[in-house]
């Protein structure tokens, strides 16, 4: 059973280049999470996202970010035009529907570094 | 409108003693709660979980108590290692659709 699946690890991109951050949830998950860490600072939730549906993106960025969790394949985030202030690491979380005794599985994280 | 609250940025505490994390939640509505433990360059891993229903929850070294009455609870981590060095995150579900909310975490560092 394999846990939640966060590609790349790692990525570098140059200002103004786009980044696609993807994330397979744990079998039978339909709820994606997507929080960033940037450094000293501890997880900030960006969206929250069910199967075809955004639910919550009230930590999103208004601009240059977006989120999709399609019917087949992973969740994926993406940024446009990233700029240095992007770098950061960003952590997709995993959970099944059943609350309310319902745990979140994290990925490794992707850090996302920018030049 | 943070929800759930961890009001420590960082702890200290002597290898063997007893490490005490605290957490505060206002939302009355919470009924389950969640700790995580998170190491640099790892994601968040689960670590221990309480229900309402509960006044505590023991997993070993770990214990993690809730007081309704105060919406407030603590992970007791008794004796502390130091590979319980880490960032500690309290969550709870139950945010809009079920949307699970954490704290900002707190930074344990196991003194030697």
């Amino acid at each position: 059973n394999a846990g939640v699946m966060q590609n790349p690890r790692h990525l570098v991109r140059r200002r103004g280049q786009e980044a696609r951050l993807r994330c397979s949830p744990m079998k039978g998950h339909s709820h994606v999470y997507w929080y960033r860490q940037l450094p000293e600072e501890g997880l900030k939730f960006m969206v929250y996202l069910q199967k075809e549906n955004i639910i919550d993106e009230s930590g999103m960025p208004k601009e240059r970010f977006s989120a999709e969790f399609p019917k087949e394949g992973p969740s994926i985030l993406r940024i446009q035009q990233v700029v240095r202030g992007d770098s950061a690491a960003y952590f997709c979380a995993s959970s099944s529907p059943g609350h309310p005794n319902t745990e979140a599985f994290f990925g490794q994280g992707t850090r996302l570094t920018v030049v | 409108d943070q929800q759930v609250k961890q009001n420590s940025p960082s702890l200290s505490v002597q290898e063997g003693r007893i490490s005490i994390l605290n957490c505060d939640y206002t939302n009355s509505m919470f009924d389950y709660f969640l700790w995580y433990k998170k190491y640099p360059a790892e994601g968040p891993t689960f670590l221990i979980s309480i229900s309402s229903i509960k006044d505590k929850n023991e997993d070993g070294r770990f214990t993690v108590f809730l007081n309704k009455s105060a919406k407030h609870l603590s992970l007791h981590i008794v004796p502390s290692q130091p590979g319980d060095s880490a960032v500690y995150f309290c969550a709870a579900p139950g945010g809009r659709d079920d949307k699970i909310i954490f704290g900002k975490g707190t930074r344990l560092h196991i003194l030697p």
